[in-house]
C-alpha cells in the first residue's frame, strides 16, 4: 500500500472549516483514500473515502486532486468534539489491512 | 444494531503470563480484524480472520495469536507477556468477502487496555 504523509498536528478555531491534507504521492489506480479518526481513547472511526471524484457525506468532505497524488478532508464547521487525530490511508480494494501512519493531531479550539 | 464488543475493557498481568482479548464483531460481519495501538509504534495490524481462517498477518511475533469461531466471534492470545506488549488491542469487523473487493470501512471497538507490570 502506498505510503502517506501529514502534518503532524493543526489547530483549528470552533464554528470554522478544518481543512487537513494529505500527501500520497505514490498512490496506485487501484487504491482507494481512506480517512479515519481517534478521540482519545476510543477506536478509530471510519469518516470517509474516495478514489477519484470528490466526495461529501454528513460528517465531512473529501476533495482529491485530478492526479490523484493528494486530497484534503473537509470538517465544515468544527466543533470541540472534532479533536482527535485524523488518520489518512490509502488502501488497495483487494487489500486486507490498513496501515496507519503517524495521523494529524487536531485541536479545535473555542 | 449493537456494534464491536471487546472484553475485558481493562486488565493487568505480570510478565511471562498469558492473556487472552475477546471481540465479538457486529451481527452479520465474517471479517475480524486485531491492532495494536502503542504511544512508540501507533497502530499496527496484527492478523485478520474471515470465516474462520487467518487470511492476513501483520509482523508480530508467534506469542501474538488468534482464531475465529464459527459464529464470528475471535479471541486473541498473547503468551508469555513482555512489558512491551502493553497496549490498547483493538478489534475491527466488517462485512468481508471470499476474494476480490474488500471494503476499507472498519468499525473499530473501544478496545481492550493491556498494562504488563
Amino acid at each position: 500500500d502506498a505510503k502517506t504523509t501529514q502534518p503532524p498536528s493543526m489547530d483549528c478555531a470552533e464554528g470554522r472549516a478544518a481543512n487537513l491534507p494529505c500527501n500520497h504521492s505514490t498512490i496506485s489506480g487501484n487504491e482507494y483514500v481512506y480517512w479515519y479518526r481517534q478521540i482519545h481513547s476510543q477506536g478509530p472511526q471510519y469518516i470517509i473515502h474516495g478514489l477519484k471524484n470528490n466526495e461529501t457525506n454528513e460528517m465531512a468532505s473529501l476533495i482529491i486532486t485530478e492526479d490523484r497524488k493528494s486530497s484534503t478532508l473537509i470538517l465544515p464547521h468544527a466543533t470541540l468534539r472534532d479533536t482527535a487525530v485524523y488518520y489518512c490511508i490509502v488502501f488497495r480494494a483487494a487489500g486486507n489491512k490498513l496501515t496507519f501512519g503517524g495521523g494529524t493531531r487536531v485541536l479545535v479550539k473555542p | 444494531k449493537a456494534g464491536v464488543t471487546q472484553t475485558p475493557r481493562y486488565l493487568i498481568k505480570t510478565r511471562g503470563q498469558q492473556v487472552t482479548l475477546s471481540c465479538s464483531p457486529i451481527s452479520g460481519h465474517r471479517s475480524v480484524s486485531w491492532y495494536q495501538q502503542t504511544p512508540g509504534q501507533g497502530l499496527q495490524f496484527l492478523f485478520e480472520y474471515f470465516s474462520e481462517t487467518q487470511r492476513n498477518k501483520g509482523n508480530f511475533p508467534g506469542r501474538f495469536s488468534g482464531r475465529q469461531f464459527s459464529n464470528s466471534r475471535s479471541e486473541m492470545n498473547v503468551s508469555t507477556l513482555e512489558l512491551g506488549d502493553s497496549a490498547l488491542y483493538l478489534c475491527a469487523s466488517r462485512p468481508g468477502t471470499s476474494g476480490g473487493y474488500n471494503t476499507g470501512e472498519l468499525f473499530f471497538g473501544e478496545g481492550s487496555r493491556l498494562t504488563v507490570l
